[in-house]
């Protein structure tokens, strides 16, 4: 059975602090790995990981994966409180199959 | 402008009634997702389409039922068999045209169903 396990379930910084999500993944027939944003309603695409390594950056966020040890991370600098958001990485299998993990919940106190 | 939409936001319903939820995109995509996400869960897969007339069970399935008849349609049917039917249902859809494999879920606001 596909796992994903996100860390820490929540999080409450101030606003420029810099915080660090982790996803770390068991997957049958790994393809890349995802990251979304859900503030109220729908969860917002924020990156896609293929590769092992390379950084994907947008902004304030960044992302990286890495294969061997089969994990993410997604860094979060200078933080706002429109951070405040559940933050979901879902692995994804073969068929496109998506495990989504429970999310990690990061509150941003001005 | 392009997008999912989810119709109603919030519904009401007493149990042992049948309930549908719809889902409406107008991104041209060909394949659609339900999935339920309840408070502190992830997100779980009910049914998926690839194509039209065609869908497949997710994780999830019991209780539910689906059609596409549709391209842009793909409603969801909570069924009186559904033993915890309140969550926040979300659907979602995606391209599998050239370079699909890499494209990420377009997510619509989703639907709280509310069962009592």
């Amino acid at each position: 059975e596909d796992k994903v396990v996100q860390s820490p379930l929540s999080l409450v910084v101030h606003e420029g602090d810099t915080v660090t999500l982790n996803c770390s993944y068991e997957v049958t027939n790994f393809r890349s790995l995802l990251w979304y944003k859900q503030e109220k309603k729908a969860p917002t695409f924020l990156f896609m990981l293929t590769s092992s390594g390379i950084e994907k950056k947008s902004g304030r966020l960044s992302s990286i994966l890495d294969k061997k040890e089969l994990f993410s991370i997604l860094n979060i600098t200078a933080t706002q409180t429109g951070d405040s958001a559940i933050y979901l990485c879902a692995p994804r299998g073969s068929n496109y199959k998506l495990t989504f993990g429970k999310g990690t919940l990061l509150t941003v106190n001005p | 402008d392009g997008g999912i939409t989810q119709s109603p936001k919030y519904l009401f319903r007493k149990e042992g009634q049948n309930v549908t939820l719809s889902c409406e995109q107008n991104l041209n995509h060909d394949a659609m997702y339900w999935y339920r996400q309840d408070p502190g869960q992830g997100l779980r897969l009910i049914y998926y389409s690839q194509i039209v007339n065609d869908f497949q069970k997710g994780d999830i399935a019991e209780g539910y039922s689906v059609s596409r008849e549709k391209k842009e349609s793909f409603p969801l049917t909570v069924t009186s068999a559904q033993k915890n039917p309140t969550a926040f249902y979300l659907c979602a859809s995606r391209t599998t045209g050239q370079g699909g494999n890499n494209s990420p879920l377009h997510f619509g606001n989703g639907t709280r169903l509310t069962v009592t």
